[in-house]
C-alpha cells in the first residue's frame, strides 16, 4: 500500500524557518516526482512545489519562490521542503502528494499543519 | 498566471445530476484532472486526464473538457458525495501547475 506520512509543522514566528518531511513507502520512490499542496484555513488549494524523480527538476510558485526549497532523499524514500523567511500568509496544511503521471497526484498524505505568527 | 474558475458552490437533489465547471482559457487543449476533498480529510483523486476514472471512483462519476470549460458530471448525486471539488491543470507559464478555487457540492 502506498503511503504518505508527513510531519515537522508547527508554530513558528514570523521570518522564522521550518523544515517539512514526507516519508513514502509502498512504491519505488525515486521513480515518481512529488509534490507539495498547502491549504490555508478555510480556502482551496494551492500548489506550492513539484520535484522530478531524480531531484535534478524543481518547480516553484511564484509566492515562494526564493524563500521555499524542495529536495529529496531517494535513499531514505524521503521528500522535503525547507521554508525559510516565513510570513503569516504561508499558515496553512502542508501534503505531499504522489504525481502519477503528469498533474494526477494519488495518493496525498494526511497534511502537517504550519502556523506562522507571534 | 493561468487562472482557472469554478463556482463557489453546486446544490443539488440526491438522485439528480450535479455538474461542475471548471473555466480556463482553451482548456480544452489542457489535461484536467479532478480531486474531492471531504471535510477534514486530503484531497482524492476521481478523475485523471479529463475523462479517466481513478481506482474505485464510481461510475457515476465522469468528465469532459473542451473548448474553454472542462466539466465535472456527477450522476445519481448520493449524501456521500458532498464534498468540495477541485480542478488542476499543468501551464506552461511561470507557475506550472494550477488549482481552481474549488466548488463545494451540497446535496440537498
Amino acid at each position: 500500500e502506498v503511503q504518505l506520512l508527513e510531519s515537522g509543522g508547527g508554530l513558528v514566528q514570523p521570518g522564522g524557518s521550518l523544515r517539512l518531511s514526507c516519508a513514502a513507502s509502498g512504491f519505488t520512490f525515486n521513480s515518481y516526482s512529488m509534490n507539495w499542496v498547502r491549504q490555508a484555513p478555510g480556502k482551496g488549494l494551492e500548489w506550492v512545489s513539484s520535484i522530478s524523480g531524480s531531484g535534478d527538476g524543481t518547480f516553484y510558485a511564484d509566492s515562494v519562490k526564493g524563500r521555499f526549497t524542495v529536495s529529496r532523499d531517494n535513499s531514505k524514500n524521503t521528500l522535503y521542503l525547507q521554508m525559510n523567511s516565513l510570513r503569516a500568509e504561508d499558515t496553512a496544511k502542508y501534503y505531499c502528494a504522489k504525481d502519477l503521471n503528469h498533474g494526477d497526484y494519488s495518493p496525498w498524505g494526511q497534511g502537517t499543519l504550519v502556523t506562522v505568527s507571534s | 498566471s493561468y487562472v482557472l474558475t469554478q463556482p463557489p458552490s453546486v446544490s443539488v437533489a440526491p438522485g439528480k445530476t450535479a455538474t461542475i465547471t471548471c473555466g480556463g482559457n482553451n482548456i480544452g487543449s489542457k489535461n484536467v484532472h479532478w480531486y474531492q476533498q471531504k471535510p477534514g480529510q486530503a484531497p482524492m483523486l476521481v478523475i485523471y486526464y479529463d475523462s479517466d476514472r481513478s481506482s474505485g471512483i464510481p461510475e457515476r462519476f465522469s468528465g469532459s473538457n473542451s473548448g474553454n470549460t472542462a466539466t465535472l458530471t456527477i450522476s445519481r448525486v448520493e449524501a456521500g458525495d458532498e464534498a468540495d471539488y477541485y480542478c488542476h491543470v499543468w501551464d506552461s507559464g511561470s507557475e506550472p501547475w494550477v488549482f481552481g478555487g474549488g466548488t463545494k457540492l451540497t446535496v440537498l
